[in-house]
């Protein structure tokens, strides 16, 4: 059974970027048959759709985000990874990673503040 | 860029209920919808893909229907552990948009 599991920094300073990794584990991020996406839920908040992530490389973003935002595959670690950069506080929220639409990770809050 | 537009936002109804959630797209995705329950402090749960399809240990009172622009979610028999926000997302094409959420509770 697929598991994923985000990690990376719990508080960001405004201004700055903002990096996750989803560590993959009970299936090869080499799996064609799947995307792999980033979705985030601001508290209290309904989900927002990030990106997503072919294995080609191929990506696709919310246009919303996209000029800030930066969606990497590491197939020798079984990850995949979110950069969000000039972060606010508006980007403060639980961000979760996905394999298709099926499978999550636990979510992680990153919070923006000085 | 196609927008997905829940309604309603929120809904109080008695346990044994028939409960139906509308979502409605800004352009037709075929049948290219997913929808999602979201327990309070919990992780998403995919319910139903392509519009009407259960996913596998979904309760059968759960059902979807809908093609173009128009869907709907309906809990037959409204149950205590029904209780939850639900949302709807296409998945035609990028970007894969949420709905608002409609947030379901008992009366």
């Amino acid at each position: 059974q697929v598991q994923l599991q985000e990690s990376g920094p719990g508080l960001v300073k405004p201004s700055q970027t903002l990096s996750l990794t989803c560590t993959v584990s009970g299936d090869s991020i080499n799996n064609g048959s799947y995307y792999w996406s980033w979705i985030r839920q601001p508290a209290g908040k309904g989900l927002e759709w990030i990106g997503r992530i072919y294995i080609s490389g191929s990506t696709n973003y919310n246009p919303s985000l996209k000029s800030r935002i930066t969606i990497s595959v590491d197939t020798s670690r079984n990850q995949f990874s979110l950069k969000l950069s000039s972060v606010t506080a508006a980007d403060t929220a639980v961000y979760y990673c996905a394999r298709g639409a099926r499978d999550w990770g636990q979510g992680t809050l990153v919070t923006v503040s000085s | 860029d196609i927008q997905m537009t829940q309604s309603p936002s929120s809904l109080s109804a008695s346990v044994g209920d028939r409960v139906t959630i509308t979502c409605r797209a800004s352009q037709g995705i075929s049948n290219y919808l997913a929808w999602y329950q979201q327990k309070p402090g919990k992780v998403p749960k995919l319910l139903i893909y392509a519009a009407s399809t259960l996913q596998s240990g979904v309760p059968s009172r759960l059902s979807g229907s809908g093609s173009g622009t128009d869907f709907t979610l309906t809990i037959s028999s409204l149950q205590p552990e029904d209780v939850a926000t639900y949302y709807c997302q296409k998945y035609n094409s990028a970007p894969l948009t949420f709905g608002g959420g409609t947030k379901v509770e008992i009366k």
